[in-house]
């Protein structure tokens, strides 16, 4: 079983659509977690942060669930430079890092 | 501040020569990272380092090595190329407590 999992997609909105991810983890060891976007052929890139209490940046919203080890990344009124793989990720404290294999996302005019 | 550097961007290689892909940072961090990534993938691991003098196996180490002989570099070498390692393979750093920051990629193909 993969360590991060995610649905791979793709999911396919029209502009100004909410969209909605979901990752889980399987190392209850995780502290910290990420959202992270990679445009194609090009480098990940940090989204956000995402803390315990839930957090909030424009127009993007990331929760977590510790108790059922599950992450979430919400995107209301999407563009179509929201147009990209999202990559979810966790840190236990030995500082390892786990990419789960990315969400795609599609977002047309 | 240039970030996180990585040569060559492209490089193609015959099965069996030897190459060493180049990552330096200019932020100062302690922590450096290897990582590939094929095609539909996510990211994994080769190996880190968390300070000049230390480097740790990730989940993928075979075929390749490490060194950090300062804390700016951290080139990753391939000794002998098989076609199992043509990848996109991204550098990254992170200071302490931080998320990683990623250099531009360098795309290796092995023929």
């Amino acid at each position: 079983r993969k360590e991060v999992e995610q649905d791979p997609g793709p999911f396919n909105v029209p502009e100004g659509a909410t969209v909605a991810f979901n990752c889980t983890y399987s190392n209850s060891a995780s502290q910290s977690f990420f959202w992270y976007r990679q445009d194609c052929r090009k480098e990940p890139k940090l989204l956000m942060s995402v803390y315990s209490s839930g957090n909030e940046d424009g127009r993007f919203t990331a929760q977590l669930n510790r108790a059922s080890q599950y992450i979430s990344l919400l995107i209301r009124d999407s563009k179509l430079s929201d147009s990209a793989t999202y990559l979810c990720v966790t840190q236990n404290n030995n500082n390892d890092m786990r990419f789960g294999a990315g969400t795609r996302l599609t977002v047309k005019p | 501040n240039a970030g996180v550097t990585q040569t060559p961007k492209f490089r193609i290689l015959k099965i069996g020569q030897s190459m060493t892909l180049q990552c330096t940072q200019d932020m100062n961090h302690n922590y450096m990272y290897w990582y590939r990534q094929d095609p539909g993938m996510g990211l994994k691991l080769i190996y880190y380092s968390v300070g000049a003098g230390i480097t740790d196996k990730g989940e993928v180490p075979n075929g390749y090595n490490v060194s950090r002989s300062t804390t700016e570099d951290f080139p990753l070498r391939l000794e002998l190329a098989a076609p199992s390692q043509t990848s996109v393979y991204f550098c990254a750093t992170r200071d302490s407590n931080q998320p990683q920051h990623f250099g531009d990629g360098t795309r290796l193909s092995i023929l």
